[in-house]
């Protein structure tokens, strides 16, 4: 069946450009996170919906940073007036349940979007 | 969450066991043990998880000491495919579900 894809694949944006990043969870699937990576590190938590409510942004790294998912299906991570530091890979996760139930808690992740500011 | 710590890279010929070790000295009691990896240019991908017994499924065995301590992953016959960075998770049950990645274990297998 299909995973969890995420577009664009690839982005480059100029300093102060904002930017929007998608996300299509697996049909179905309760909870959805963002993930930021820098190159060579591990990926960073950044937010988490149940549905469509946002129960968690503690990782969102500025007030730049803004996530939403109004239908509870589809997520957008959108980024304003983008700064080099932003320069990382977005990645998408999805998991059948709330986070309550832990054995069927896998959590399936996008390809992720790479973006590079300029 | 647990702290973990992970060797940064290690290497396995082709068609041997990969062991990569994991410690995880301040896990608490109702802590999982979660095992990832993460093939250049994809998502993380799931491998296994346990609390206090060993597991073994069509991917992996993991195998977790008696005092939760540390673990080892068992890859039994890697194959060039394998050649990934793995990452060692311990998450607690009812907390956000969020992962916390470390830097993980980078492992070549070689031919």
């Amino acid at each position: 069946g299909a995973g969890v894809s995420q577009s664009p694949r690839y982005k480059v944006a100029k300093r102060g450009q904002d930017v929007a990043l998608r996300c299509d969870p697996i049909s179905g699937h309760v909870s959805l996170f963002w993930y930021q990576q820098a190159l060579g590190q591990g990926p960073e938590f950044l937010t988490y919906f149940q549905n469509e409510a946002q129960l968690d942004k503690s990782g969102l790294p500025s007030d730049r940073f803004f996530a939403e998912r109004p239908e509870g299906s589809v997520s957008t991570l959108k980024i304003q007036r983008t700064q080099q530091e932003d320069s990382a890979v977005y990645l998408c996760a999805s998991s059948l349940v709330g986070t309550s139930i832990l054995q069927l808690d896998t959590q399936y992740f996008g390809p992720g979007t790479r973006l590079t500011v300029l | 969450d647990a702290k973990t710590t992970q060797p940064t890279s290690m290497d396995c010929a082709e068609g041997r066991a990969a062991n990569l070790p994991c410690n995880h000295s301040t896990i608490s009691g109702n802590e999982y043990v979660y095992w990832y990896r993460q093939i250049h240019s994809q998502g993380p991908q799931y491998i296994i998880h346990g609390l206090k017994n060993n597991e073994t499924n069509e991917m992996a065995s993991l195998i977790i000491t008696e005092d939760r301590k540390s673990s080892t992953l068992i890859l039994p016959h890697a194959t060039l495919r394998d050649t990934a960075v793995y990452y060692c998770i311990v998450r607690v049950e009812g907390n956000t579900g969020k992962l916390i990645f470390g830097q993980g274990t980078t492992l070549q297998v070689k031919p």
